[in-house]
């Protein structure tokens, strides 16, 4: 049964600063992972997919990274904005017996301070 | 393209009533999943439909809980005798074919639907 766990759960930055999300799943056998960014009371928003043959995917400040063997992806956020306060979920589709459907991570909820 | 709909946004009911949340995939659309986020936790598969087909419902409950989504019309997760451990976000994902099927594939969210329970 696949299982994605996110460190850290809550995550206090000032402004500015770089930072780093980390995602680990129990099963390699994914097709893609996906980080999304869901603000409070909202729904979901796509920030960056990974296909399985891929190794990171970059848009703008944030770049996703994908190493299937060890069952791990990181977010990498550059210099930080107020805005980007946010909760980050991670999710993997794949894995043995999985008919498509996304797995979450708990999330990690981050604040960034002006 | 207006993307997923769901509706209602927001839906209060009393213990034992029940609840019918729609979703309206994206236009050329054919697969729908269903997601519950309870309060302070992170988003759980509940099931995963294709026109006039349940995939995969493992994560439904076993009680009150139904979904369908025919072949006209919008999916509908339907919650019934509603208690207050229902209370939670309920989104809803479209993609063109099943995220099995397709590594590039990828699921567009609603939403969603806040149901509260009194």
């Amino acid at each position: 049964k696949q299982e994605v766990t996110q460190i850290p759960a809550a995550l206090s930055v000032p402004e500015g600063e770089n930072l780093v999300l980390n995602c680990s799943f129990t099963d390699s056998a994914i097709y893609n992972l996906q980080w999304f960014r869901q603000d409070p009371g909202k729904g979901l928003t796509s920030l960056l997919l990974i296909q399985s043959s891929q190794r990171e995917q970059t848009s703008g400040r944030l770049n996703a990274s994908l190493d299937k063997s060890s069952g791990r992806s990181t977010l990498y956020i550059a210099a930080s904005q107020p805005g980007d306060s946010a909760t980050y979920l991670c999710a993997v589709s794949g894995g043995s017996g999985n008919t498509g459907k996304l797995i979450f991570g708990q999330g990690t909820t981050l604040q960034v301070k002006p | 393209n207006a993307g997923v709909m769901q509706n209602p946004r927001h839906l209060v009911r009393r213990r034992g009533q029940e609840a019918r949340l729609r979703c309206s995939p994206m236009k050329g659309h054919s697969h729908v999943y269903w997601y519950r986020q309870l309060p302070e936790e992170g988003l759980k598969f509940m099931v995963y439909l294709q026109k006039e087909n349940i995939i995969d419902e493992s994560g439904m409950p076993k009680e009150r809980f139904s979904a369908e989504f025919p072949k006209e019309g919008p999916s509908i997760l339907r919650i019934q005798q509603v208690v207050r451990g229902d209370s939670a976000a309920y989104f809803c994902a479209s993609s063109p074919t099943g995220q099995g099927f397709s590594g590039a594939n990828v699921l567009t969210f609603g939403a969603g639907s806040r149901l509260t329970v009194l």
